[in-house]
């Protein structure tokens, strides 16, 4: 079955650090791919989101994704957290032939060490 | 402001009692969607609407209705034949033109069981 994948549901950071949220996805058509962020209690923020113009997306507070179709990633990566990057990150895929629906990920939770 | 109104923001269910859920916007988006978060399993798609009138089933239908007759609003009634509603429920939309849209979605409504 088409499938998002997020490896790893918690991942901790040191404030300063890289941080590095894997998704892979699974699709023999590359889909549309998005990145959307929640703090507690809220809805859902887009971050970026890749529809075949560029590999490498930018996205708000200075988060960015790759998509790579060769390893069916779309790697969130931000190369100095902060303390209010601390949120549940999830990756979301608009499938062929589904609809225009959203699959998500079930989730990565971002916290951020002082 | 544009955006996604949902209503009421936390809503309480007692046994055998059907609950309907509020989703406005003023986006004039043509696309509607409910989703049910529960922690650890992302979202999972509820009902969507992609115009007046029309509405189709997602993932978890069951034991919940919808109803879509004006563009704006797309209420979620939770019945009595689901018996465990307690969860985080979000309402999104995107405008239904084209393919690989993003979707915007409200502030949620957290139901629990009284």
């Amino acid at each position: 079955a088409q499938s998002v994948t997020q490896l790893g549901s918690h991942v901790s950071v040191s404030e300063g650090a890289l941080v590095l949220l894997r998704c892979n996805y699974s699709s023999s058509v590359p889909p549309y791919l998005f990145w959307y962020v929640q703090y507690p209690n809220q809805g859902l923020q887009l971050l970026l989101k890749y529809t075949s113009a560029a590999t490498l997306v930018k996205g708000i507070n200075g988060f960015e994704a790759e998509f790579k179709k060769s390893e069916t990633s779309f790697h969130l990566t931000k190369p100095s957290a902060h303390m209010s990057d601390a949120a549940e990150y999830f990756c979301a895929v608009i499938l062929s032939g589904s609809a225009r629906q959203l699959t998500f990920g079930s989730g990565t939770q971002l916290t951020v060490l002082p | 402001d544009g955006g996604i109104t949902q209503s009421p923001k936390y809503l309480f269910r007692k046994e055998g009692q059907n609950v309907t859920l509020s989703c406005e916007q003023n986006l004039n988006h043509d696309a509607m969607y409910w989703y049910r978060q529960d922690p650890g399993q992302g979202l999972r798609l509820i009902y969507y609407s992609q115009i007046v009138n029309d509405f189709q089933k997602g993932d978890i239908a069951e034991g919940y209705s919808v109803s879509r007759e004006k563009k704006e609003s797309f209420p979620l009634t939770v019945t009595s034949a689901q018996k465990n509603p307690t969860a985080f429920y979000l309402c999104a939309t995107s405008t239904g033109r084209g393919f690989g849209q993003p979707q915007h979605f409200g502030d949620g409504t957290r139901l629990s069981i009284l």
